[in-house]
């Protein structure tokens, strides 16, 4: 089965970047999107189609895809920001997500 | 604004049986397929399956094939999440989502329903 493969965890500093990567084998067919899910929360949608980002979503969130990977960027990274993030794409009409990674803002 | 209204959190027995429910409200419920999306406790998120409430379009993912049943009713804009057999596994939290179709990212997300099957 189509599998998407994240680091369970990251960690960054207030004000620095964080980066998360998103990889599978056939993420360069396909759209990827991000979601954040803060705890006891329903998941959030933050970026669809590789990099487009949803109204209302802050300007410091952003995504790009190289090739089979897909990256969540988050710039001037905020205590707001700690969450877990998932990525997502289809494999053919079968609807995959990431493993998740947890973002601590230390 | 749009909104996935889900039902409320259940406490059941092994082997009872089970139906949840999606409601969507403030957009024409037939422009958004409707998937499930289960957290196990601690857990990440799993597809296990999508719907297109236009035509009942069905279709799971292998992993969740046949452990449950997706249904929906245009009439009254609710999709459903049923379970004829329940097991202590299926503990957890299911989550409505709305994507305008196979390829599209889940624009919208429901509350939550939680359900624990315990004896």
């Amino acid at each position: 089965s189509y599998e998407l493969t994240q680091p369970p965890s990251v960690s960054v500093s207030p004000g620095q970047t964080a980066t998360i990567a998103c990889s599978g084998d056939r993420l360069g067919d396909n759209y990827g999107s991000w979601y954040q899910q803060k705890a006891g929360q329903s998941p959030v949608m933050v970026i669809y189609e590789d990099w487009k980002r949803p109204s209302g979503i802050p300007e410091r969130f952003s995504g790009s895809s190289s090739g089979n990977t897909a990256i969540l960027t988050i710039s001037g990274t905020q205590a707001m920001d700690e969450a877990d993030y998932y990525c997502q794409a289809w494999d053919s009409s079968t609807v995959v997500f990431g493993g998740g990674t947890k973002l601590t803002v230390l | 604004e749009v909104q996935l209204v889900q039902s409320g959190a259940e406490v059941k027995k092994p082997g009872e049986s089970l139906k949840i429910s999606c409601k969507g409200s403030a957009y024409t419920f037939t422009n958004y397929w409707i998937a499930w999306v289960r957290q196990m406790p601690g857990k990440g998120l799993e597809c296990m399956g999508i719907i297109y409430p236009g035509d009942s379009d069905t279709r799971y993912s292998p992993s969740f094939q046949g452990q449950a049943t997706i249904s929906a009713d245009k009439s009254i804009n609710t999709a459903y999440m049923q379970w004829s057999t329940l097991e202590a596994s299926d503990t957890g939290i299911y989550y409505c989502a709305g994507t305008y179709g196979p390829g599209r990212a889940f624009d919208y997300w429901g509350q939550g329903t939680l359900v624990t099957v315990s004896s």
